[in-house]
């Protein structure tokens, strides 16, 4: 069955500086990938997703990420952080067949401070 | 739309009595999610639909727990008698398919319900 990871429970980024969540997946063959952002009292929103083609997808709100089959990996990545970007954020996966929900990691908590 | 609209926003009950959750999903969406989600177990699906029929409820965690959707746009989701354990966030999402597809968008979430079990 496929799973996800994300390593870190919790990440402190300064406002401005560059931010990159890491999401490694479980899964033999192609895997199609979530980003979702939860905003403190909100529901999960869609921020960006990943099914084939150009292994690197643009998002909203300047997020962007990177598909890397080599490591099994799916990073979030912005290159300056507002301070609204304070949230909680969930990599997913569901198998190629797509007969399957989506299955959530964990989900990092990131902090921005001035 | 008014996207995914759960009911209520906040519970808070006393241990042992009946609790029910209430969901109005998309127009349209043919799949219908119930998760719960803690600190301790992030976020678990716990029952979905498809076309108002349950497809997997593995994931419901005890027979307190039941779900129902009577029809396209409403699905309740009951746990009696509720414990303090119970105590999470439930959401509700839902979506036009299964997650894959050229039509695929993931799934749109409600804003959740925080229960509180006291």
């Amino acid at each position: 069955a496929q799973s996800v990871t994300q390593p870190d429970i919790h990440i402190t980024v300064s406002e401005g500086a560059s931010l990159e969540l890491r999401c490694n997946y479980s899964y033999g063959a192609t895997p199609y990938l979530f980003w979702y952002v939860q905003s403190p009292g909100q529901g999960l929103q869609l921020l960006l997703k990943y099914f084939s083609g150009d292994t690197l997808v643009q998002g909203i709100k300047g997020f962007e990420a990177e598909f890397k089959r080599s490591q099994s990996s799916f990073n979030l990545r912005k290159p300056s952080v507002h301070w609204s970007d304070a949230a909680e954020y969930f990599c997913a996966v569901v198998t190629y067949s797509g007969n399957t929900p989506l299955v959530f990691g964990k989900g990092t908590r990131l902090s921005v401070i001035a | 739309d008014a996207g995914v609209i759960q009911s209520p926003r906040h519970e808070v009950t006393e241990m042992g009595q009946e609790v029910t959750l209430r969901c109005k999903p998309i127009s349209g969406h043919d799949y219908l999610f119930w998760y719960r989600q803690t600190m301790m177990r992030g976020l678990e699906l716990l029952i979905y639909f498809n076309n108002n029929v349950p497809i997997d409820d593995s994931g419901m965690p005890e027979d307190r727990f039941s779900a129902k959707m009577p029809n396209a746009s409403f699905s309740t989701l009951k746990i009696q008698p509720s414990e303090p354990r119970d105590s999470a966030v439930y959401f509700c999402a839902s979506s036009l398919t299964l997650g894959t597809g050229t039509a695929s968008y993931g799934y749109t979430f409600g804003s959740g319900t925080r229960l509180t079990v006291v």
